[in-house]
């Protein structure tokens, strides 16, 4: 079965140092998505992405954040500059177009930022 | 504002017990409704959805919900737990024609044998 693959499973950082998290979305998908869980927390969406821009942000994708697809395969979230609330599990996820919203989503990324 | 509540942070149930699991929403439109399981190191996995008609749907590992539009909830349920059950159970919200996902507190499912 297709899945979203993300790497690395955990990433340490020190604060003010960029990090960029990387997605494979499912193939044939168009829609991509970013969420992150701070523990304990809701999960939160940041940032939706359709044919190469931005189509939702959050309150929280400020200009620190940023999201790219380089090529046919890849979804990446950058953080400019981390700080320490940037620890959490961020998530991503992929659906078709058209269709129900149903999205799938990945085993996340676990940002710890020192 | 829309959002999602789920009422219990934790559930311990036995093994072989039934499992409900609460959820209510506050929407404006008539919402998509959705329960993602995550167990340890894993993804969030659709375990089901609630688009429109048949109020009761089912979804994979025996597990089923019921829209009730007058509660605005939508409650999980499963008749009979099993150990490979426990997980953390989150309920969410989406809009029909895309978009972000609404997710609730999410509710940690403690089975014990």
């Amino acid at each position: 079965e297709p899945e979203v693959t993300q790497t690395p499973s955990h990433q340490v950082t020190q604060m003010g140092q960029e990090v960029i998290l990387r997605c494979v979305p499912i193939s044939n998908h168009l829609y991509f998505y970013w969420y992150r869980q701070i523990l304990g927390q809701k999960v939160e969406f940041l940032v939706s992405f359709y044919n190469n821009e931005i189509s939702e942000k959050s309150e929280i994708f400020d200009d620190q954040f940023s999201v790219e697809r380089p090529d046919g395969s890849n979804f990446t979230l950058k953080i400019r500059s981390t700080k320490l609330e940037d620890s959490a599990m961020y998530f991503c996820a992929s659906r078709l177009a058209g269709g129900k919203n149903i999205q799938y989503f990945g085993a996340g990324t676990r940002l710890s930022v020192l | 504002a829309q959002s999602v509540t789920q009422p219990d942070i934790h559930i311990t149930v036995s093994e072989g017990a039934s499992l409900e699991l609460r959820c209510n929403y506050s929407y404006g439109a008539t919402p998509y409704l959705f329960w993602y399981v995550q167990s340890p190191g894993q993804g969030l996995q659709l375990l089901l959805k609630y688009f429109s008609g048949d109020t009761l749907v089912q979804g994979i590992k025996g597990f089923e919900a019921e829209f009730k539009r007058s509660q605005s909830s939508f409650n999980l349920r499963k008749p009979s737990v099993h150990w490979s059950d426990a997980a953390e159970y989150f309920c969410a919200v989406g809009y029909n024609q895309g978009g972000k996902l609404i997710f609730g507190q999410g509710t940690e499912l403690s089975v014990k044998p």
